[in-house]
């Protein structure tokens, strides 16, 4: 089945540094992928669409200074959180379609980020 | 926001069946899909529903209703592992936007 890798599972980062979280589809080709933040006990809330080849598109709401996205392959889209401080410290997850919406979005392991 | 709705919290019983909503706004739907997500892990994909009616898939089965904006979840013979958060979810112009969750506990 379709797989969503996400690295790295967890990171723990000073205030005021930057941290890149990657997101690769194994064994699909992803034009579009998503990224998601989630706080404790919410749901999940899409921050961005990282579009292959050109400019990622962002909700309302989201900065896109703070939080870059490249997406520079068929499989893989990276977020880059700037100039973290501990109000960024989520759980931030990617996901992607394979193609066939009856097999549903296929989401990234997550990635727990801590900022001190 | 979307105004995607679901019931914050939800108990029930090892083997009963219990029945978690959603409402949902109807303009440029697309498709409504359900994921179980349990505490630190990603989203698990369970259903997709696109046309009105049922679709049953073992121990879960999800409804759709378009003209009311309005799916549900059915779990049966509920297990102890089936405790975790289930999350609806719409697709609008190929973005999946989420509802507010309900998390369901399993007791013995």
């Amino acid at each position: 089945g379709a797989v969503v890798s996400q690295h790295p599972s967890w990171v723990i980062c000073k205030s005021g540094t930057s941290v890149k979280i990657e997101c690769r589809s194994l064994d699909f080709q992803a034009t579009t992928m998503f990224w998601y933040r989630q706080f404790p006990k919410q749901s999940l809330m899409l921050m961005a669409t990282s579009n292959e080849g050109s400019k990622a598109t962002y909700e309302q709401g989201v900065e896109k200074d703070k939080f870059l996205i490249n997406h520079a392959s068929l499989t893989l889209s990276t977020l880059t959180v700037t100039s973290a401080h501990p109000e960024d410290s989520s759980f931030y997850i990617c996901s992607a379609s394979p193609g066939k919406l009856n097999y549903g979005y296929t989401f990234g392991s997550g990635t727990r980020l801590t900022v001190v | 926001g979307q105004n995607i709705d679901q019931p914050t919290e939800m108990t029930a019983t090892e083997g009963a069946i219990v029945q978690i909503n959603c409402t949902y706004q109807t303009s440029g739907f697309n498709g409504l899909f359900w994921y179980q997500q349990h505490a630190g892990e990603a989203p698990t994909f369970l259903s997709y529903n696109v046309l009105d009616g049922l679709e049953e898939k073992g121990r879960f089965s999800s409804f759709l209703s378009r003209s009311k904006g309005y799916s549900y979840l059915l779990l049966k013979e509920l297990q102890m592992k089936d405790s975790a958060s289930y999350l609806c979810a719409t697709l609008r112009d190929d973005k999946l936007i989420f509802g507010t969750g309900t998390r369901l506990q399993v007791f013995p």
